[in-house]
Formats: structure tokens, sequence, C-alpha cells
């Protein structure tokens, strides 16, 4: 257990409802990401916040997706019209900034989305 | 960040180390060598990294060729429980984004 917590596990919903996941990152850290991953793939960035900005979007996020992270503490992922193609892990990661801009990430055990 | 190759695939043998390479022959001065694992349905774990110097923890240990140009990550004692995904990823030490990019990995089984 990495003190980052993720809910829910598993959601299965039908295309074309909307789903939110929650993060909630390690208290102390400030950084928070999203990352997709699908099968047989290694995850990839979708988003991070530093606090409660959102400071960078992949391409990936197209504009069905919005994540937000307010007063700087848990965030939530929002897929709205989701399509089949949606169906992944959603991991969260977070992370804290040393001196020297040294930064270790720790995941969460993600969201499995499956969307039928 | 630079592009990391590693081997698709290795086998280890329970109780033996596991020696796992991988190429960044583009790596720049800024960046360090990340390792990860993800073991199957999990999220990704965090083992070790390292800038120049070779990295030990209760984990692994990480060793940096003298050029930077390639490291290896080796479990000591492979287990069962090591079966997994390892990933190297090289990311720069500063600016303004952490994100790390995953490659394919190399998926180690380690067997009785």
């Amino acid at each position: 257990d990495t003190g980052v917590s993720q809910d829910p596990r598993h959601k299965i919903t039908k295309r074309g409802q909307n789903v939110t996941f929650r993060c909630d990152p390690i208290s102390e850290h400030n950084r928070l990401y999203w990352y997709r991953q699908t099968l047989g793939q290694g995850p990839e960035f979708l988003t991070y916040f530093q606090n409660e900005a959102q400071l960078e979007k992949s391409r990936l996020l197209s504009d069905r997706f919005s994540a937000e992270r307010p007063k700087g503490s848990f965030s939530t992922l929002e897929i709205q019209r989701t399509e089949q193609g949606d169906s992944a892990m959603y991991l969260c990661a977070s992370s804290i900034r040393g001196r020297g801009g040294q930064e270790t990430q720790y995941f969460g055990p993600g969201t499995r989305l499956l969307v039928l | 960040d630079a592009k990391t190759t590693q081997p698709t695939s290795m086998d280890c043998a329970e109780g033996r180390a596991a020696n796992l390479p991988c190429n960044h022959s583009t790596i720049s001065g800024n960046e360090y060598v990340y390792w990860y694992r993800q073991i199957h349905s999990q999220g990704p774990q965090y083992i070790i990294h390292g800038l120049k110097n070779n990295e030990t923890n209760e984990m692994a240990s990480l060793i940096i060729t003298e050029d930077r140009k390639s490291s290896t990550l080796i479990l000591p004692h492979a287990t069962l429980r090591d079966t997994a995904v390892y990933y190297c990823i090289v990311r720069a030490r500063s600016g303004n984004t952490g994100k790390l990019i995953f490659g394919q990995g190399t998926t180690l089984q380690v067997k009785p």
C-alpha cells in the first residue's frame, strides 16, 4: 500500500453514461497525476496538478474528459458520454518535488473501467 | 525525455539474481533513470532511481554505466512474487512536468 487510494476499484458502465473516479493522494504530496493504461501497454500520461492548478493535459484527454483537484487535496476524473474505447485502467499517482528537482511518483491501485 | 530500450521478456530461476538491462543512449546530463514494476492488475510500484552513481535499496540495486548510456536493475534473490513487468524510465531532473513516459517494459517471469 503506497498511501494513494482510488475509488472505485472497478466500474462497469454502458456506453453514453458518465463516470467519475476519485483519487486521494499521500497527504503532503502537492503533485497529482492521472494516467491511463490499456491492455498490454504501459501507462500513458493524461494530466497533472500542482496543488489545485492543472498544469498540463495530454492530447489523449479529449473534451469528454475533465479533471479537478479542488483545494489541492483529492482529485476527480470525469468521463462524459463514455465510449467503448475508454475501457482501460485509470491510474493516479502523487509526488512531492524535493531538492534538486528529484521527484518520485507513488501510484494508487487504479480504477478499472469497462464500457459495454 | 530520452527514450529507453528494454528486452520484451526475460526468465529467471527462483533464488537467483535477476539482471534487467536498459539502454538509454540519448540520456542527457540532467536526466535520472527510474525503475518501476507492475504486478498483474496492480498500480506501478517504485523500485529505485539514480543519476550517475550506483544505488542500492532494500528492493534492488541499480548499476549505471560510466557513460550513462545503459543501466541494469538487479534483484539479488528473485522470488515468485517478483514476476512482473519492469519499466525503465528516463526523466529530467528539472522542468515543469514530472510526467513519466512508460515504454513496453520487460516482462520478468520468475520460475520455481
